[in-house]
């Protein structure tokens, strides 16, 4: 079974300031998914890799294959980005594993 | 419909009752996933349905939990003989593509509480 570790868990920054959340697994996968949440909120997919690199808005995420690492990236963060990130990957088998997730608090 | 939907939103059973809890995902996708999230946890699959098949269920925790897909379109999740551990969100999410290397797309979930 694919583990997942999400770093940091938790993080606390300033409105403007470029926040990065990494992502790393033990084992080769199909894809990358990550995915925002809410507060009492659902589920939205953000970005789904498989190599290379996405950008959408003020996000940009990235994938190591060989290194089995990804990143997400907000710049300019924003209050309205407060929420918990969360990584899950796919290897074909057992679903998708997914991360703890990072909560993110950005202050106005 | 316009995104995946799942009644009730909010469950409440006591221990042992059985419930049942309702996926419609977005209409032609092909593909439906089942996860379960615990309180402050990430979430974890349970099972995944191609059309009416039911790919994968080795995430099920166990012989209380069943899933269908009859038609290929809405799921049903049961529990039976509920047990306070069961109590979490249970999410569902549908994607137009056949594996999950396609977007997921998720519904707002049913939290089960059982007491």
């Amino acid at each position: 079974k694919n583990e997942v570790e999400q770093s940091p868990q938790n993080l606390t920054a300033q409105e403007g300031e470029f926040i990065t959340i990494n992502c790393s697994y033990s084992v080769g996968i199909s894809a990358l998914h990550w995915l925002q949440q809410h507060p009492g909120g659902g589920i939205v997919s953000l970005f789904m890799l498989s190599s290379g690199k996405k950008k959408h808005g003020r996000l940009i995420a990235t994938i190591n294959i060989q290194e089995k690492h990804s990143s997400l990236h907000i710049t300019a963060s924003h209050p309205r980005d407060s929420a918990v990130y969360i990584c899950a990957v796919w290897g074909g088998a057992d679903g998708l594993t997914f991360g703890k997730g990072t909560h993110l608090i950005i202050q106005p | 419909g316009a995104g995946v939907s799942q009644s009730p939103r909010y469950k409440v059973a006591k221990r042992g009752q059985d419930v049942a809890l309702r996926c419609d995902p977005i209409s032609g996708h092909v593909s439906l996933f089942w996860y379960q999230q615990a309180l402050g946890q990430g979430p974890e699959f349970l099972t995944y349905f191609q059309n009416e098949a039911q790919l994968d269920k080795s995430g099920l925790p166990s012989d209380r939990f069943f899933a269908e897909r009859p038609e290929g379109s809405v799921s049903t999740l049961k529990i039976q003989r509920t047990q306070q551990e069961d109590s979490a969100v249970y999410l569902c999410a549908s994607s137009s593509g056949t594996s999950g290397t396609d977007t997921q797309y998720f519904g707002p979930g049913t939290r089960l509480t059982v007491l």
